[in-house]
């Protein structure tokens, strides 16, 4: 069946390094979402990537999709304290599917 | 947008009990989810409304759980005979559909306690 599997499951960092988590699936997908959930909170949406090989940016985070839409990645630049949470990617194909999520610490 | 709602925030009962939560979606919305999410897991998708349609419902979930979405405004999940491995935060969340995705606002969820 279908998968989404999120690496890594962890990342300390220290702040103003920057971070990222991949997303692969088992199967191609029609679009990607990505969420951050702060502790003790629900999943808030970030953004969503459709096309093949789709670039999107928000202030210092970038979202890719893959060329063959089984892949995505987050990346932030120079983390700050506010970027603390757990980012989830979740991708459809005939289903929703979350992955397991990173969860971000920072290090002062 | 007051965004959506669920209810009860908190819900602690026996095995083998019947429980019902309730979600109100964001009013325009016309897509309805609910998951499941346990500690350090991703939201495990459940079942899925378009208005009052339930267009898709999960294998993992067995013959105890139902929804409904009467009307196509609000949604209830009801557990019947819960178990032990029901506990866990019921997450709702709502989005405006069109095309495939479109962004999910979540709730607040209710989380589930079974003694």
């Amino acid at each position: 069946g279908q998968q989404v599997m999120q690496i890594p499951q962890y990342q300390h960092v220290q702040e103003g390094e920057d971070f990222t988590t991949y997303c692969n699936s088992s199967t191609t997908l029609s679009n990607i979402q990505w969420y951050k959930q702060r502790p003790g909170g629900h999943p808030v949406f970030l953004i969503q990537l459709v096309k093949s090989g789709e670039v999107k940016k928000q202030k210092r985070l970038t979202f890719q999709f893959g060329e063959a839409k089984k892949n995505s990645s987050l990346h932030i630049t120079a983390t700050q304290t506010t970027d603390v949470g757990t980012y989830f990617c979740a991708g459809r194909d005939d289903k929703i599917i979350f992955g397991k999520g990173t969860r971000l610490h920072i290090l002062p | 947008d007051t965004g959506v709602s669920q209810d009860p925030r908190h819900k602690i009962t026996k095995r083998g009990q019947n429980v019902t939560f309730r979600c109100d979606p964001i009013s325009e919305h016309n897509r309805l989810y609910w998951y499941r999410q346990t500690l350090g897991q991703g939201p495990e998708f459940l079942t899925y409304f378009q208005n009052e349609a339930q267009l898709e419902k999960s294998r993992l979930l067995s013959d105890r759980f139902s929804a409904e979405r009467p009307k196509g405004s609000f949604s209830t999940l009801e557990i019947q005979r819960t178990e032990q491995g029901d506990s866990a935060m019921y997450l709702c969340a709502s989005s405006l559909g069109g095309g495939p995705g479109g962004a999910q606002h979540f709730g607040d969820g209710t989380r589930l306690s079974i003694l």
